[in-house]
């Protein structure tokens, strides 16, 4: 299995672009998630989908959407770039459950390193 | 609101030295807390859960909720500890709060 894989690894920007990022799982985990890492801010949350077609916002959700159309896939847009947006982006999934345990881990993606110029 | 601190941006030991990461948290509940490490140019991962009270790699972390503390502690440092910590809290369903991390240095 290869996990949760993350495409691309690096992306350069101009302000105002727009992009996506993709996020794929092959765990057949109901739970996915956005991050983004800064220096000093550690991981903080920007959406979240608790299933196939459903997505909820974050701490940090202005400036991205989100949409996830089949269960592996969980897609991250920013419609127009902003030099704020500069920022590692991390994808995680985990498996649905209302206990506490193994299934309440987050398997993490290796990382988009994204820059806005 | 819940909120997880990680007073030490960087801790610097050397090898064989006793290693303690601090994380206090804020939160009403029964809190469920976890450890995550990320090794250079590796993804993040688990590390322990507080339910779990195992010790993973010769780390340990012991929920004090007197003092509201979730401290990760070794008692002698590897160089292949070196890699980020960070400590989070579970507060609602499959949604974590994480600290902002604490960079482990383990020098010979």
């Amino acid at each position: 299995n290869a996990g949760v894989t993350q495409t691309p690894k690096f992306r350069v920007l101009k302000t105002g672009q727009s992009m996506t990022l993709l996020c794929a799982q092959d765990m057949n985990h109901e739970y996915m998630y956005w991050y983004r890492q800064d220096p000093g801010m550690g991981l903080r949350l920007i959406h979240y989908s608790v299933g196939e077609g459903t997505t909820a916002k974050g701490e940090v959700p202005d400036g991205y959407n989100v949409s996830r159309l089949k269960k592996q896939n969980f897609l991250l847009g920013l419609e127009s770039a902003a030099p704020s947006q500069t920022s590692v982006y991390f994808c995680a999934s985990s498996q649905a459950s209302g206990t506490s345990g193994d299934k309440e881990t987050q398997y993490f993606g290796p990382g988009t390193r994204l820059l806005v110029l | 609101a819940q909120r997880v601190t990680q007073p030490e941006k960087l801790l610097s030991v050397f090898k064989g030295a006793p290693v303690e990461l601090k994380c206090n948290y804020s939160y009403s509940g029964s809190p469920e807390l976890f450890w995550y490490v990320q090794y250079s140019r590796q993804r993040l991962q688990l590390l322990l859960r507080h339910i779990s009270r195992e010790s993973i790699k010769g780390f340990t972390a012991d929920l004090n909720k007197g003092e509201t503390s979730f401290h990760l502690k070794k008692p002698f440092a590897q160089e292949e500890d070196s890699a980020m910590y960070y400590c989070a809290l579970k507060p609602s369903f499959q949604k974590l709060v994480f600290g902002t991390g604490t960079r482990l240095l383990v020098s010979p």
